[in-house]
Parts: structure tokens; sequence; C-alpha cells
């Protein structure tokens, strides 16, 4: 499995909205809806902010949304605030059981 | 509420077997649709999925790491192991264990995770 890509950094205003891409192969995503999103605080443990490429867990923020287009899935964040300052991962499943990260974005609130 | 705590030897030697353990508080390991995971992240570096198992034997493991991987659950301590055997300095970072839904039959494609544990940081040095 190799690792899904997305850009190394993004950057916006707070306020602003900033969009994060994740893009795969077709044996990475199958075409599936089976793509998640977590958000990683420096130090801290991963959590999960998107799931099943659109569902927002009970809890986050509808600020934060999701969606795909063929092997490419986006995170949106409209509204930047200070706290969203993290780093972001994407998550496919990739078949057999098996799932694929992304390499990771860092996100920065100028 | 769910939580998940990794525990084991912070520093392991070059060519040892890294072992760690994973305790479920706030549930147990054979309810529910599924998988008990490990990822990886090495220090600076993005997250790497280990593998995973459901507790009715069901078990998957990253290519890359199969052949030196063992993930075991516990049902009797509601524990999730991991053993990871000939370790390099490569195989340095924080190792979290993680619940991911969800896992209803052989058709099914459990691909997200809630919770993580903390994490825990293993040093492959001599």
């Amino acid at each position: 499995q190799s690792a899904l890509t997305q850009p190394r950094s993004v950057s916006g205003s707070p306020g602003q909205p900033v969009t994060i891409s994740c893009t795969g192969t077709s044996s990475d995503f199958g075409g599936s809806v089976y793509v998640s999103w977590y958000q990683q605080h420096p130090g801290k443990a991963p959590t999960l902010i998107i799931y099943d490429i659109t569902v927002r867990p009970s809890g986050v923020p509808d600020r934060f949304s999701g969606s795909k287009s063929g092997n490419t899935a986006s995170l949106t964040i409209s509204g930047l605030q200070a706290e969203d300052e993290a780093d972001y991962y994407c998550c496919s499943y990739a078949g057999s059981y098996t799932v694929v990260f992304g390499g990771g974005t860092r996100l920065t609130v100028l | 509420q769910l939580q998940m705590q990794e525990s084991g030897p912070g520093l392991v030697k070059p060519s040892e077997i890294l072992s760690l353990t994973c305790t479920v508080s706030g549930g147990s390991i054979t309810s529910g649709p599924y998988f008990w995971d490990w990822i990886r992240q090495p220090p600076g570096k993005g997250l790497e999925w280990i593998g995973g198992m459901h507790y009715s034997g069901a078990t998957s493991y990253n290519t890359s790491l199969e052949s030196r991987v063992t993930i075991s659950v516990d049902t009797s301590k509601n524990q999730l192991s991991l053993k990871l055997r000939s370790v390099t300095a490569a195989d340095t970072a924080v190792y979290y264990c993680a619940r991911r839904c969800c896992y209803f039959d052989s058709g099914s494609r459990p691909n997200w995770f809630d919770p993580w544990g903390q994490g825990t940081l293993v040093t492959v040095s001599s």
C-alpha cells in the first residue's frame, strides 16, 4: 500500500476557508466512500473529524466538511480558527481489511 | 466512554522483539463491529498503519511489515497486543492503538479509527 498524496502544508487567515486535498489511485479509494480525516495537535493522538467522506462525528464543529471527486478527497475548513492549527491526515480503505494513510498536511493559521 | 491505553518498554535493542499491550476500558473488545488496530508515527513523520484484528480472528497487516508483525487479542484481559520482530532504528516511533469501525461480515470495509490511545514512544537503540 502506498501513501495517499496530501500537500505538505497549507495556510489561511482566521475566518477564511481552507481546503486540504488527498489523492490516491483507484485501488486506494476503490471508488468507495470509505475515506476518513484526522486532526492531530502537537504531542497529541489523532482524533477523528470526518468519516465516510462527509460524516462528522458528534462534537466536531460544522465548519469541518468533507467531499470526494474521482480519486481525490478533500477536507474543507470554513471560517478558520486559531485552534484549527494542526496536522491533518486522510485515510482510505484499501481492500482486504487494510487501510492507507496520507502523508499528512500541516495547517498554519496566519 | 471507551478508552485505550498502550503500555510496554520504551527502549528496545536492535534485532530484538518490540512488544506492546493496549488495555481497553469502558467497553468489551468482543462487543460491537470493531477491528482493534495498531498505528505508528516515527518522530516528525506521518502515520503508518501496522495492522489489526477482529476478536473472531479476522486479521490484516500492512504488507510492508507483515513478515515481522503479529497482532493478537486477549479477550479475558480485554487487551490487544503487538509484537514486531527484528527491529531496527527505523522502527523507532510513537505506537498508537485504536478501534476501527465497522466489521459486520466478510463484505464489510472497516476503515475509520475512533478512539485512539494516547500513544507510547518506543526507541530502538543499543
